[in-house]
Parts: structure tokens; sequence; C-alpha cells
């Protein structure tokens, strides 16, 4: 199994600014996934983040608004840009395991006034 | 990925048998049926996945119907620890082009009363 790190737990954010959630991950793993969790709903993928390449978004993600960057096997970020009370929302990272399985950060907590 | 259906809520009592059910009707041949929870205030954690079998893990066990249109998660013996949302989710491999991805339905909320 992977260890992993969100930074940070939690922030509250003024509208119209940028938060970059940082996530780490304790071994090298080729395929990390960004996922959002609005209040009371279930997890929704926003892109998949391989090094080497580019982001790749899903259907109602744009890289303007959620840019990503994967660095190498074991860091990646995600800006959440131009913030919205919309926004407001749980951020969790996942890294693929064996089996295809998934190993989940404990996610970031963002509240935007 | 094809569609799962799930029961919004279920609940057991503590140290009772648990069967969450899943259908997927539409299932293909080549998906696996993969269940995670997701415990209050964490992110998701894997629990057990197959494709024909039974399974079984230290966690729970997976039944899976002979047509594989329908699958049940049991926990053996319900702890307090066990009230989480449990997602069923169906991983296929159609070209490889959504090779990791998952796509989280609504799952089921398990509540566990002492």
């Amino acid at each position: 199994s992977a260890v992993i790190s969100q930074k940070p737990s939690r922030d509250i954010c003024q509208r119209g600014t940028s938060l970059t959630i940082q996530c780490q991950v304790d071994s090298q793993v080729t395929m990390m996934f960004w996922y959002r969790q609005q209040p009371g709903q279930s997890l929704t993928l926003i892109a998949t983040a391989n090094q080497g390449s580019e982001a790749t978004y899903e259907s109602g993600f744009v890289i303007d608004k959620f840019p990503i960057s994967r660095p190498n096997l074991t860091f990646s970020t995600l800006t959440v840009s131009n913030m919205s009370p919309e926004d407001s929302s749980i951020y969790l990272c996942s890294v693929a395991g064996v089996e295809d399985t998934q190993y989940f950060g404990p996610g970031t907590r963002l509240t935007v006034l | 990925d094809a569609k799962t259906t799930q029961p919004n809520s279920m609940e057991s009592n503590e140290e009772e048998p648990v069967h969450l059910p899943c259908n997927h009707s539409t299932i293909s041949g080549t998906d696996y049926i993969h269940w995670y929870r997701q415990l209050p205030s964490q992110g998701p954690e894997y629990v057990i996945h197959g494709l024909t079998s039974n399974v079984n893990n230290r966690m729970a066990s997976l039944a899976i119907a002979e047509d594989r249109k329908s699958s049940t998660l049991i926990l053996h013996r319900a702890t307090l620890r066990d009230a989480a949302v449990y997602y069923c989710i169906l991983r296929g491999f159609r070209g490889g082009s959504t090779l990791g991805r998952l796509y989280f339905g609504r799952g089921t909320q398990l509540t566990v009363w002492p």
C-alpha cells in the first residue's frame, strides 16, 4: 500500500484567490488522480496526472481552472484558481496500486467565502 | 464504465453480519467489481475486488452472482468502525483509455448500532 499526505488539510479562502494543494506519496507511482467531493456528494474525478505528460481532464474540468503539476513520481499539486463559493469541496488525491486498486489521501477541505 | 445501483442506506447492529448489495446488470465480461468505503472525514479506502469467483480478504467477502449482474459485499461481524459509505464500482479496461480512473456512484451509507 501507499501512504499519501496532503497539504493543507483545510483552508478558508476568499473568492477570486487561488489555492495550491500538495499531494505527497511515500513511494514512486506512475498514475496519480485528483478528485473533488462537494458537500454531501460522492467523489468526482477531476483529472489524471502522469509524470512527464500533461494532465488529462475529465469532462467539465479545464486546465485554466484546475492546473496540475506532476514534477516527479512522488509528488503532485492541484491549483484551484479564481475561486468561488461553488468550489467549496474536499479535494482528494489518489494513486494507483496493484491490480488497479487505488489509495487515497486524507483530503483537503476547502471553504471559499 | 457500466453503472451500478446500490441502496442509499442500510443499518446493522454491532457484531451482526452485513450484506451490502450492488446491481450491475450492464456489466461486461471484462469488468472487475471493486468495493471502496469512505469513513467519516477520511478519503476512500479499498475493500475488495473480484471478477467472477467469490473473494475473501481480511476486511470482507465479495459474493458475485453467477450471471455477474449483481454482487454482495459481506462484512461478517459489523463493528462501529465499519460505519461508512460503501461504493460499488465497475472497472473495465477498454483500450486502456480509462485505466486507473474510478467513477463513484452515490454508494450505500451503512449505520452500525451498538
